[in-house]
């Protein structure tokens, strides 16, 4: 399965409101999960099952969508958000990647 | 605490071998499915394998199928990953990650995610 992410890269201020999109190349029900990974570090799960918010991430995370298209949004940009993103699908294995969103400072 | 902790990388040459260990506690080792994933220098992550947690059943992407082999042992609170016929195209940082759903003592390999990853370890493939 195929995971296509939207944009590529963007750039955004603090407090902006921002939207990211992944696309499956073929349905994956509600699987689908969202990581943030900064320079020199692990990536971290933000989001389970489509909208899932794990636990300790920040209510201004948020994720929507099922069968190919699904979003994420992060409701108000912290500095400490500026990051590359990944959706990865989970409905079969493999459990392939999106190519990343990497979120910079406008 | 969790943690996970990758070891054995390193370079080796084309067509060589090698094995990647991933020591693992603050958890209950056994009750969980693991999963490889790597990501090469400045590229984004590329999910490897992955094994159940009483290593009955194990996946691969079709990059490494028939080259790597995932396995574990509980007894020893570790994951590893053998390479062989290793291609340039492997160097990448390694990272171990478990995943989230508690799967007890079944055989489970969910549409799961990853919580608690480790800080990997690199393996770089050149002549």
């Amino acid at each position: 399965i195929q995971m296509t992410q939207s944009p590529s890269s963007l750039s955004a201020s603090v407090g902006d409101r921002v939207t990211i999109t992944c696309r499956a190349s073929q349905s994956i029900s509600s699987y689908l999960n969202w990581y943030q990974q900064k320079p020199g570090k692990a990536p971290k799960v933000l989001i389970y099952d489509a909208s899932s918010l794990q636990d300790g991430v920040p209510s201004r995370f948020s994720g929507s969508g099922s069968g190919t298209d699904f979003t994420l949004t992060i409701s108000s940009l912290q500095p400490e958000d500026f990051a590359t993103y990944y959706c990865q699908q989970s409905y079969s294995n493999p459990r392939t990647f999106g190519q990343g969103t990497k979120v910079e400072i406008k | 605490e969790v943690q996970l902790l990758e070891s054995g990388g390193g370079l080796v040459q084309p067509g060589g071998s090698l094995r990647l260990s991933c020591a693992a506690s603050g958890f209950t080792f056994s009750s969980y499915a693991m999963t490889w994933v790597r990501q090469a220098p400045g590229q984004g992550l590329d999910w490897v394998s992955g094994i159940s947690g009483i290593g009955g059943g194990t996946y691969y992407s079709d990059s490494v199928k028939g080259r790597f082999t995932i396995s574990r042992d509980n007894s020893k609170n570790t994951l590893y990953l053998q390479m062989s016929s290793l291609r340039v195209e492997d160097t990448a940082l390694y990272y171990c990650a478990r995943d989230r759903v508690y799967c007890g003592r079944g055989n489970c390999f969910l549409r799961d995610a990853s919580d608690f990853w480790g800080q990997g370890t690199m393996v770089t493939v050149s002549s």
